[in-house]
């Protein structure tokens, strides 16, 4: 299994505060993903990594940002947290570079409430 | 439209059965094709990729037909253990940059 740790794999905070949720990688890919999954959606996109410091918008990132100052690391953080933002949070890495074919590996998954 | 769809299922299949789900895509642009298998309140985990020529593996085969933008997995022989959503997935180059898109995912319910 590729080396992608998220931390806390479970979390319950209160509408209003910042949370940070964070992905570690071991194995030097360049991509690293975030994406929230929830029921009748799937997994949807939410920001997106291509370097150190080099970081674009997915399809749902309102109310999210991140930030990459090292390779192995993806900071996804949520600035006030919402309701509508109780979802599982997935990272994924990938190496294009090497290969166009080059799937996603997934994380374990961070579970978050926001009561 | 969404980018990519699937048939939400469920696919409820006795035992030893073949199914088949479909997933298409709209953005012809489209590289890479990959199927991933997800178990309840799991991450999703790679089944296989998918190659314009077709590939198998053991009682998995998946299909990529580009004119009519979609990909197929075949499941031969279906064991209880199949039992688990599928997703499709479309990965593109797009502004110099890759990202990858997911279907919502085909639910199978394999049945004793």
């Amino acid at each position: 299994d590729a080396g992608i740790t998220q931390s806390p794999r479970h979390k319950v905070t209160e509408t209003g505060t910042p949370v940070t949720l964070r992905c570690h990688q071991t194995e030097n890919h360049r991509y690293m993903y975030w994406y929230r999954q929830d029921p009748g959606h799937g997994l949807r996109l939410i920001h997106y990594s291509y370097g150190v410091k080099d970081t674009d918008k997915g399809e749902v990132s309102d109310g999210y940002s991140v930030s990459r100052s090292k390779t192995e690391d993806f900071l996804l953080t949520l600035e006030s947290a919402t309701s509508s933002q109780t979802s599982v949070y997935f990272c994924a890495i990938s190496d294009p570079g090497i290969s166009y074919n080059s799937p996603l590996h997934f994380g374990n998954g961070t579970r978050l409430t926001v009561t | 439209r969404k980018e990519v769809e699937q048939d939400p299922g469920p696919f409820n299949v006795p035992e030893g059965a073949t199914v088949a789900f479909n997933c298409t895509y709209s953005n012809s642009a489209s590289q890479s094709f990959f199927w991933y298998r997800q178990d309840c309140r799991k991450e999703p985990k790679l089944l296989m990729s998918v190659y314009s020529s077709g590939n198998e593996d053991g009682r998995f085969t998946a299909q990529l037909n580009r004119a009519s933008q979609y990909i197929s997995l075949l499941i031969r022989d279906s064991k209880l253990s199949d039992s688990a959503t599928y997703l499709c997935v479309v990965s593109s180059l797009t502004s110099g940059t890759y990202k990858y898109i997911f279907g919502t995912g085909t639910r199978l319910k394999v049945l004793a």
